[in-house]
């Protein structure tokens, strides 16, 4: 069964830099977009990007484009979504979730269908 | 950017009874939209894929409707796992995706 397993959480300064992974335990990470998800205290879900790790073709939210850096590792099956500079607004719980995928009918689903645990992340001064 | 605005923002209802939540998209989104419940302190789930597939393992109390700009996501008989906030979310304009903000549904 696949898995994504995200860093633990992480309590940072303002303008501290930051990167978290989430990494893909059935070496299938190629095959699929990862997408990032922000969901800041007690809000709702926002997309941040996604990539697609087996040639790292990577697209952003307009809301999020050159504020983070969504990468990825295919070698590790990891990805990573990384912050030069942390604002205490950074503070969420952030998801790696996989994109599309075939069903047991061999019907594509373009959705998200397997979520990471979420990493928390704490921008405090 | 496709808005998708959800209502109610709040739904309270008791075990047993039959819950209706809607998702509005600011324009056409076809058949593309999602349902995904998240309860309490845990990560989303999905439901409901292209407006009314039930993804895997989802019971069959779930179902979804709709198309264009007007959706529905019913369950026949709220179970007290059910309650919990559930989100729409359209593909329409991937890799553009948007989440509706969310209908909680909470026991009366």
């Amino acid at each position: 069964e696949v898995q994504l397993v995200q860093s633990g959480a992480e309590v940072k300064k303002p303008g501290e830099s930051l990167k978290i992974s989430c990494k893909e335990s059935g070496n299938k990470l190629t095959r699929y977009w990862i997408g990032w998800v922000r969901q800041m205290p007690g809000k709702g879900l926002e997309l941040m990007g996604f990539i697609y790790p087996s040639d790292s073709d990577t697209k952003y939210s307009p809301s999020f484009q050159g504020q983070v850096t969504i990468s990825a590792d295919k070698s590790i099956n990891t990805a990573y979504v990384q912050w030069s500079s942390l604002k205490a607004s950074d503070t969420a719980m952030y998801y790696c979730a996989r994109w599309g995928y075939y069903n047991s009918s061999g019907i594509h689903v373009a959705a998200f269908d397997i979520w990471g645990q979420g990493t928390m992340v704490t921008v405090s001064s | 950017e496709i808005v998708l605005t959800q209502s109610p923002a709040t739904l309270s209802l008791s075990p047993g009874e039959r819950a209706t939540l809607s998702c509005r998209a600011s324009r056409s989104v076809s058949g593309f939209l999602a349902w995904y419940q998240q309860r309490p302190g845990q990560v989303p789930r999905l439901l409901i894929y292209d407006a009314s597939n039930r993804a895997a393992g989802i019971p069959a109390r779930f179902s979804g409707s709709g198309s264009g700009t007007d959706f529905t996501l019913t369950i026949s008989s709220l179970e007290p796992e059910d309650f919990a906030v559930y989100y729409c979310q359209q593909r329409s304009d991937w890799p553009l995706i948007t989440f509706g903000q969310g209908t909680r549904l909470e026991i009366k």
